[in-house]
């Protein structure tokens, strides 16, 4: 089935740093979202990117879905305490059976020292 | 607006037992979506309903697990019988149309 790489696993990082995490898979995607998840809740969306090579900002964040429809990556400029949590990237696809659905990462683990 | 409700937000159960999970999705949302996080799996998606329809369940990891939506709001997935293999956070999620996949609180269920 498909499959996300999704890099670095944890970043331990000091406020005020900007973060870059990215996703990376043999499959094309035809849309690329970024999430956040805090300790326990559930996932939030934060970004959807729906053209390759699109470039969306969200506040001090950004994200590109890349240009071979295969990557993504998030930037978080001058990160803050807030910041911290699990960031996932999911991308959406299309089965054979004509269902769509999302594959996820495994998340990067963010904190944020202060 | 409510969001996704999901209860119990905790289940601690024995092997062999049945357990029920509840989710109420957004109202005015057309699509449900069940998934289970792991740390060793991650975010897995196990089924989802359009208009209460099941349109895909091949993420249903065996017959153990069943999933229902008797009504446009509220969804049950089951797990009978349960075992420790089970134990992880399973999440809900609604959307309108194949728009932002709005997600539950998660239910986070043991099995000893």
């Amino acid at each position: 089935g498909q499959q996300l790489n999704q890099s670095p696993q944890s970043m331990f990082i000091q406020e005020g740093e900007d973060v870059s995490m990215n996703c990376t898979s043999s499959s094309i995607f035809n849309t690329w979202l970024w999430y956040k998840q805090d300790p326990g809740e559930g996932p939030v969306l934060l970004i959807a990117l729906y053209k390759a090579g699109e470039l969306t900002s969200n506040g001090r964040l950004t994200a590109q879905f890349g240009i071979t429809r295969k990557d993504s990556f998030l930037n978080i400029s001058a990160s803050i305490p807030s910041d911290v949590g699990i960031y996932f990237c999911a991308g959406r696809y299309l089965t054979q059976g004509g269902s769509e659905k999302l594959v996820f990462g495994k998340g990067t683990k963010l904190t944020v020292n202060p | 607006d409510a969001g996704v409700i999901q209860s119990p937000r905790h289940e601690v159960t024995e092997m062999g037992q049945e357990v029920t999970l509840r989710c109420k999705p957004i109202s005015g949302h057309d699509y449900l979506f069940w998934y289970r996080q792991t740390m060793m799996r991650g975010l897995e998606l196990l089924i989802y309903f359009n208009n209460n329809v099941p349109i895909d369940d091949s993420g249903m990891p065996e017959d153990r697990f069943s999933a229902k939506m008797p009504n446009a709001s509220f969804s049950t997935l089951k797990i009978q019988p349960s075992e420790p293999r089970d134990s992880a956070v399973y999440f809900c999620a609604s959307s309108r149309a194949r728009g932002t996949q709005y997600f539950g609180p998660g239910t986070r269920l043991l099995v000893l």
